[in-house]
């Protein structure tokens, strides 16, 4: 299996500043054939399902705000809120969907500070 | 409009079987795969497994194989998740979710569905 790990554990950000999470797998989920990689990010708030912001490790979904945006490739990735909102606060999870199982990384909770 | 709806909690003893249904709409049902998705309370995401409604082929994480079962009804666009032997580490919220093109992750997300196991 793919293990998925995630820093920091949690971090609290100022209004309007910027927030990095950081995840890592165990192995490559780069897809040779198409030169994707298989990493996604999602949003949790309390008390409601995951929200997916971006797939591919890098591409937003649609409505996804662009203060939102993912980097990386191979077995490291960024998740990046540029100017943080309150609305912003929740748990982040890294998922990588290369290799079933489909794990997911611990989650990063990110607070206002 | 996508929607994924669960059904409701449930209540079962140690050893019991628990079955979730979850009924999608908006979108042709056959056209992509359905995943199980858990967190147990407190707790992060627990991918369990996935079915293809078209073909009914499905995948399982090993941890689940042998009491885990999902099935499509694609009669009523439903997928369905039985889980057996239930012991109170499978108190959690079951989530589905749906993959949107395949390798674009999961793009729309039922409501979740609490069990909790408890003697």
């Amino acid at each position: 299996d793919i293990v998925m790990t995630q820093s920091p554990d949690s971090l609290a950000v100022s209004l309007g500043e910027r927030a990095t999470i950081n995840c890592k797998s165990s192995q490559s989920v780069l897809y040779s054939s198409n030169n994707k990689n298989y990493l996604a990010w999602y949003q949790q708030k309390p008390g409601q399902p995951p929200k997916l912001l971006i797939y591919w490790a890098s591409t937003r979904e649609s409505g996804v705000p662009d203060r939102f945006s993912g980097s990386g490739s191979g077995t490291d990735f960024t998740l990046t809120i540029s100017r943080l909102q309150a609305e912003d606060l929740a748990v982040y999870y890294c998922q990588q969907y290369y290799s079933t199982p489909f794990t997911f990384g611990p989650g990063t909770t990110v607070d206002i500070k | 409009q996508v929607h994924l709806v669960q059904s409701g909690a449930e209540v079962k003893k140690p050893g019991a079987s628990v079955i979730v249904s979850c009924k999608t709409s908006g979108y042709i049902f056959t056209s992509y795969y359905l995943h199980w998705v858990r967190q147990a309370p407190g707790q992060g995401l627990e991918w369990m497994g996935i079915i293809n409604p078209y073909e009914g082929s499905t995948t399982y994480a090993q941890k689940f194989q042998g009491r885990m079962s999902v099935t499509a009804d694609t009669s009523t666009s439903t997928v369905y998740m039985e889980l057996s032997s239930l012991r109170s580490e499978d108190t959690a919220v079951y989530y589905c979710a749906r993959e949107s093109v395949p390798g674009t992750g999961f793009d729309y997300w039922g409501q979740g569905t609490q069990v909790i196991v408890s003697s």
